[in-house]
């Protein structure tokens, strides 16, 4: 079984503070990474996909990308009140799985005014 | 806009009585999935359809059934719901098996 892991939450961070999200991943077939925010009864919504390892920004969030610690991580700097969501990490699996989604459990972010 | 268009977005039935979910997109891609949401749990998922290719999860319930009659539409369709059925029914498409899902709004399905 594949899996994607993240780190444990939730996560309670003070308006104006960077967010650390992190996830962890064990099939190293995995090219491919998302981060979704899920609001409280809604789908989830796509904000952030890396390829390559590094960093991608856009906007005020940055996503790190470690294949060979298998690490994936969302920065989210200058977090709102708004930003409060469950995020997803996402991997897709290689293998004879290619093509599925894996999802993390999420983490829960709250940020207090 | 481009989208992905699921209906209804909230559905009641009976115990055992058939129910149908539907999905649109117009971003005319290629793979549409189908996945199901309980509360704070991730999306788990059901099948896939790479173009007309069907993929069914191994732990995907026999009472759960799927058909894509052309590119733009899907649908799943749930033959005796169970009181254990009771979940967010999400579609997603994308471009390929590597791009980015994106998700329509979810059926909120309940039972009674």
């Amino acid at each position: 079984q594949k899996e994607v892991e993240q780190n444990s939450g939730p996560l309670s961070v003070p308006e104006g503070a960077i967010a650390s999200l992190n996830c962890t991943y064990s099939d190293r077939g995995s090219q491919s990474f998302f981060w979704y925010r899920q609001y409280s009864g809604k789908s989830p919504e796509l904000i952030m996909f890396i390829y390559s390892n590094g960093d991608k920004e856009d906007g005020r969030f940055t996503a790190q990308l470690n294949k060979a610690s298998q690490y994936v991580s969302l920065l989210i700097r200058d977090s709102q009140p708004s930003d409060s969501a469950t995020y997803l990490c996402a991997g897709y699996e290689g293998g004879t799985s290619y093509g599925k989604l894996t999802f993390g459990q999420g983490t829960i972010l709250t940020v207090h005014p | 806009d481009a989208m992905v268009i699921q209906n209804p977005r909230y559905q009641v039935t009976q115990f055992g009585k058939p129910v149908t979910l539907s999905c649109s997109q117009t971003l005319n891609h290629n793979v549409m999935y189908w996945y199901q949401q309980k509360s704070s749990q991730a999306p788990k998922l059901l099948f896939h359809y790479y173009d007309k290719d069907f993929n069914n999860e191994a732990d995907t319930p026999d009472n759960f059934q799927s058909r894509r009659p052309n590119t733009s539409f899907c649908f799943l369709d749930i033959r005796s719901p169970g009181l254990g059925d009771a979940a967010m029914y999400l579609c997603a498409t994308s471009r390929s098996r590597t791009q980015p899902q994106h998700f329509g709004d979810g059926t909120r399905l309940s039972i009674l």
